[in-house]
């Protein structure tokens, strides 16, 4: 079974700096989809952006873009520019490509609560 | 589009009590997903459903049930409850073909149960 980590339960930035939320997974298929969700305090999930693991280009969406190394299994989030709408909890996700065994399930992480500091 | 819609928003059961969670979608999604989210905790799968009249267990289905009778709706029934599912519940839903792959989220129900 997949299994996905977040190592850093709280992480603080300052107004308009830089963060980078880590995330690493477990799993022995070749082939997969990485998410990065965002819950605010209102409790929506909401996407923030997706990575395909056959791509080897990182994605990028706006202010948002990933580290994906797929050798180390490896996931980040950087946050440039962090505005105070930010803040929330971030969670990783981890789908598997095969249909008719995971039903296109997600596999989250525990989540980083993110604070964004005027 | 209403997206996915879930009721009630909250809710407080006495231990023993059943109730049913309900979810719904406008998109025309095939594939739709029961999450519990525990406090402090990610999202886990509970049921899921690839279409009308199919479902089956994730990683947490004791003490619920599920039917799936329309593409649109996907109800989560309770029975027995118990403090134990003091949670955050979530319904999702994606449509198979498309190529993003995401999942659309509902605003969540808070059930508390003492």
């Amino acid at each position: 079974a997949q299994t996905v980590t977040q190592s850093q339960p709280e992480m603080s930035v300052q107004e308009a700096e830089t963060v980078t939320l880590s995330c690493t997974y477990d799993t022995s298929e070749s082939d997969y989809y990485l998410f990065w969700y965002k819950q605010p305090p209102s409790r929506q999930m909401i996407l923030v952006i997706r990575q395909e693991a056959y791509k080897q280009q990182n994605a990028t969406e706006n202010r948002f873009s990933v580290n994906f190394q797929k050798a180390a299994k490896s996931f980040s989030l950087k946050i440039s520019d962090s505005q105070l709408g930010d803040a929330a909890m971030y969670f990783c996700a981890y789908r598997s490509p095969r249909e008719e065994t995971s039903g296109s399930r997600l596999t989250f992480g525990e989540g980083t609560q993110l604070t964004v500091n005027p | 589009n209403a997206g996915v819609t879930q009721t009630p928003k909250f809710r407080i059961l006495k231990i023993g009590q059943s109730m049913t969670l309900q979810c719904a979608q406008d998109m025309n999604h095939n594939y739709m997903y029961w999450y519990r989210q525990d406090p402090g905790m990610g999202l886990k799968l509970i049921y899921y459903s690839v279409g009308a009249g199919i479902t089956d267990k994730g990683e947490v289905p004791n003490g619920y049930n599920v039917s799936r009778s329309t593409t649109e709706d996907f109800p989560l029934r309770l029975e027995l409850a118990a403090p134990s599912q003091t949670s955050v519940y979530f319904c999702a839903s994606s449509y198979l073909a498309a190529i993003s792959y995401e999942q659309y989220f509902g605003p969540g129900t808070r059930l508390t149960v003492t």
